[in-house]
């Protein structure tokens, strides 16, 4: 299986809500990062945080990492139509290059 | 333009065909890398290079697929003798430290 999987794998909520992520892994990290998709495009690097932090903000997003739960959530507030996208989370392996998720799947309704 | 450059955008071939594609990634990024991504799955890492050299390739990376970065500037992946379950979005992406820069992708349909 994958080294980080996304959950949920599909999420709808309606503009203004906020929107959480999570991604699970399996081995020690060096650091985390999320990526958005939106369809037939390359992928956008949201924002990364490192085995040593806790939590990072940027703009609306914030992430949480948890290195004892091997866990990390994703939360974008106030969500507007064009957050809808694909988003996948991708770890750093020590020594190894980035493994990303499945991804979850986000449609944010007007 | 001071992204990721991948062409074409999209190819489709027929079965047994060889196919090409380009990446030219960000100047002063050192690092590429290439990925193959299905529908509704997140990105396989194929290959990465460090310059001109290709430090990793995975296992996904069969022999009728090759990749150069020559002078360490744009890579080219080709694969050879395409079968329909090559049919992929195949994305570039560049770094320099932390975080990629992805390209817009090459979309290959294999009929």
């Amino acid at each position: 299986s994958q080294q980080g999987e996304e959950d949920p794998q599909a999420l709808s909520i309606q503009e203004g809500e906020n929107a959480t992520m999570n991604c699970s892994y399996k081995t020690s990290i060096n650091n985390l990062q999320w990526y958005r998709q939106n369809s037939g495009r390359g992928l956008v690097h949201l924002i990364l945080i490192r085995s040593n932090e806790r939590e990072k903000h940027s703009g609306r997003l914030r992430v949480t990492l948890d290195t004892s739960k091997k866990s990390s959530s994703l939360l974008i507030t106030a969500s507007r139509a064009a957050d809808t996208a694909s988003y996948f989370c991708a770890t750093d392996v020590y020594g190894q290059n980035f493994v990303f998720g499945p991804g979850t799947r986000l449609s944010v309704l007007p | 333009d001071t992204g990721v450059s991948q062409d074409p955008r999209h190819k489709i071939t027929k079965r047994g065909q060889n196919v090409t594609f380009r990446c030219d990634p960000i100047s002063e990024h050192n690092r590429l890398y290439w990925y193959r991504q299905t529908l509704g799955q997140g990105p396989e890492f194929l290959t990465y290079f460090q310059n001109e050299a290709q430090l990793e390739k995975s296992r996904l990376l069969s022999d009728r697929f090759s990749a150069e970065r020559p002078k360490g500037s744009f890579s080219t992946l080709e694969i050879q003798r395409t079968e329909q379950g090559d049919s992929a979005m195949y994305l570039c992406a560049s770094s320099r430290d932390y975080g990629y820069t992805f390209g817009s992708g090459t979309r290959l349909t294999v009929v």
